[in-house]
């Protein structure tokens, strides 16, 4: 079994400054992870995603995670917020082979302040 | 590449009413699933094809909804009767087989509104 814990529903930071989305995850195998973004009324678009390549992972829009088996957590960063990174961000978890269906967690909601 | 296609974008019914939506996915791709996104949640997992058959399906309310993929390309999702409680967006994603970590593909989602 597989589940995904965010643990913030809503992160609210003003631009130009750090953030931090953060994520653990519960899973039997070695998991896939991944972060996907959903603009207002949009698709989910892929952030970034974890193999079990570098355990640094860098994605697009400046956006980053990092994999830590020993703390089972995958937190997405930014250095530098912009107005346009406000969305809902999902943390998900999957099977690298296999169903590799995958499992959401409920979501954080990022507001960008002026 | 083209993208998966799902149609309508939006339906609105009264409850007891019975509704279908509609996936094509990317192809070549064999796996195709089927999530519902309630408003305020993330996606759940409600079906899951390989080709044209159910690989998963544990999550389907299946006394109200189903779902074929004939000839393994296609696939359609029925709810009958609907619930006020099945709006949600229902969204369509392919995958290829063989692909390890991703390759999944959603597509935009069909906006329901049960009244």
């Amino acid at each position: 079994a597989q589940s995904v814990t965010q643990l913030d529903s809503h992160v609210s930071v003003s631009e130009g400054t750090p953030v931090l989305l953060r994520c653990n995850y519960s899973s039997s195998y070695s998991p896939s992870l991944f972060w996907y973004v959903q603009h207002p009324n949009k698709g989910l678009q892929l952030l970034l995603k974890y193999t079990s390549a570098a355990t640094l992972v860098k994605g697009i829009n400046g956006f980053e995670a990092e994999f830590k088996k020993s703390e089972t957590s995958f937190h997405l960063t930014k250095p530098s917020a912009h107005m346009s990174d406000a969305a809902e961000y999902f943390c998900v978890v999957s099977e690298r082979t296999g169903r590799r269906a995958l499992t959401f967690g409920s979501g954080t909601r990022l507001q960008v302040q002026p | 590449e083209a993208g998966v296609a799902q149609s309508p974008r939006y339906k609105i019914i009264e409850k007891r009413q019975s509704v279908a939506f509609w996936c094509n996915p990317i192809s070549g791709h064999a796996t195709l699933y089927w999530y519902q996104q309630i408003l305020g949640q993330g996606p759940k997992l409600l079906i899951q094809f390989q080709n044209n058959g159910v690989v998963d399906d544990s999550q389907l309310p299946k006394d109200r909804f189903s779902a074929e993929r004939l000839k393994g390309v296609d696939s359609t999702l029925k709810i009958q009767p609907a619930k006020l409680e099945d709006s949600a967006v229902y969204l369509c994603a392919s995958s290829p087989v063989t692909v390890q970590g991703h390759g999944y593909t959603f597509g935009s989602g069909t906006r329901l509104t049960v009244v």
